[in-house]
């Protein structure tokens, strides 16, 4: 079972507004990764980190978010300015030395 | 570039029916690593099966399956559905150090 801890559970934002969602990745597991499922349950990346080293990052990431894990605080993710689109599941992963990556429960975001 | 495919989005069955559903695979890396994750209603994906050595079957939870790099295939199988059985599968191939690639997804519908 996982021990990845993500908060909010469910985030509603205004457009325009910021959103910001913390990860607290398994004890011990440096490498976490931050999804996003759609409406149509369709995944896509955003980011990973190493560390406190981000690894790769889609350009979306790049230009609109703000993603940071740092040492010893939860890793957080937080969209600048929210767009309608931006509604969906965020989830974060941890992985450790193996290839396995568990997710947490996710926060819903409802941008209206 | 990398992909997965599942060719069913839906499939619907009678509880006590066999299962199988299909994953195919596209990648130029000689060792890739697969998964089958289960996603319940309102719930996060569930790590369900993972592999990475060739012919050789995996199980879990009443689930099998065997990756074939020969076919790149990693299908799903169970013997006898049962109702509490139905929510989405996805099936994601796994590089090391990088993103899952996820399918698109089957979700399965189990009747008494």
């Amino acid at each position: 079972n996982s021990k990845v801890i993500q908060t909010p559970r469910y985030l509603v934002k205004g457009q325009g507004q910021k959103a910001k969602m913390r990860c607290i990745p398994e004890k011990g597991h440096p490498v976490v990764f931050w999804y996003q499922q759609n409406k149509n349950n369709e995944f896509k990346f955003l980011i990973n980190f190493q560390n406190q080293e981000v690894l790769q990052q889609i350009d979306m990431t790049e230009k609109r978010f703000s993603a940071e894990c740092p040492s010893n605080s939860p890793c957080s993710l937080e969209i600048q300015s929210s767009e309608a689109g931006d509604s969906a599941l965020y989830l974060c992963a941890s992985i450790q030395g193996s290839y396995e990556q568990y997710f947490g429960p996710g926060t819903r975001l409802t941008v209206l | 570039g990398d992909s997965v495919t599942q060719t069913e989005g839906l499939v619907t069955l009678t509880e006590g029916l066999p299962v199988m559903l299909n994953c195919t695979y596209q990648t130029i890396y000689s060792n890739p690593f697969l998964f089958w994750y289960v996603q319940h209603l309102n719930e996060s994906p569930r790590l369900l099966l993972k592999s990475f050595t060739d012919n050789k079957r995996t199980e879990h939870q009443g689930f099998h399956a065997t990756l074939h790099k020969s076919s790149s295939s990693f299908h799903l199988q169970k013997s006898s559905a049962q109702l509490s059985d139905s929510a989405l599968y996805y099936c994601a191939l796994y590089q090391g150090g990088r993103a899952l690639i996820f399918g698109t997804g089957t979700t399965v519908s189990v009747s008494p």
